[in-house]
């Protein structure tokens, strides 16, 4: 089976602009989830999708906001982009259940100039 | 939530075996005990996965005492390659109640020629 996809792999942005990053998670897979991983911050969770809903969302602010479609491919987006925002974006898909064991995607490296 | 300790950073050395310990004293009855490793700006890769006595794959061992409060992954005659971050998860990827990602800092292990 091939693995979880995520594009684009590298990306540079200016501070007030939007990004939108895609994952394609491994197929049957039902469930995407995302983090954010930073030197400082370690791994963060941002939110997960099941089923094109959200059914958990961490303790980012609004700007960040994603979405699932029926294939269960997953986007992320990122407005008004901030310094801060400069992270390895992960994407990670399983099958369901919490207690499914995840795999990740390879990342976005996000740079916000 | 199942709060994992782990050592920052450990050193070997090329053919050694190394194991790598993580404590996790409130490890609830149904959680199962995941490993990951992760090279710089790449995703987590998934290693092992358990939940009690001893789990072998192709990559590495797992042991887990009877009373599950701790856990210990096993990496056999290790290569410069293995050189890298390894994070043990109790439990979910992320606490659904707080939506906050279960990921500790990890151990950052590297091997010397």
């Amino acid at each position: 089976k091939a693995g979880v996809t995520q594009t684009p792999r590298y990306l540079i942005k200016t501070r007030g602009q939007q990004v939108t990053l895609s994952c394609s998670p491994i197929s049957g897979h039902r469930s995407v989830s995302w983090y954010q991983q930073t030197p400082g911050q370690g791994l963060q969770f941002l939110f997960e999708y099941f089923s094109e809903t959200q059914r958990n969302k961490g303790n980012f602010p609004g700007r960040f906001s994603g979405r699932q479609f029926s294939n269960s491919r997953s986007e992320m987006n990122v407005s008004t982009l901030e310094l801060g925002d400069s992270a390895l974006y992960l994407c990670a898909s399983k099958q369901s259940g919490f207690v499914d064991t995840q795999y990740f995607g390879p990342g976005t490296r996000l740079t916000v100039l | 939530l199942a709060k994992t300790t782990q050592p920052i950073s450990m050193d070997s050395y090329e053919g050694q075996e190394v194991n790598i310990t993580c404590s996790h004293n409130n490890i609830a009855t149904n959680d199962y005990i995941t490993w990951y490793q992760q090279f710089p700006s790449q995703g987590p890769r998934f290693i092992i996965q358990g939940y009690k006595t001893k789990v072998t794959n192709e990559v590495a061992s797992l042991f887990i005492p009877a009373d599950r409060k701790s856990s210990t992954l096993s990496l056999p005659r290790v290569s410069l390659s293995d050189t890298a971050v390894y994070y043990c998860l109790v439990g979910a990827p992320y606490n659904t109640n707080a939506g906050k990602s279960t990921f500790g800092d990890g151990t950052t292990l590297t091997v010397k020629p």
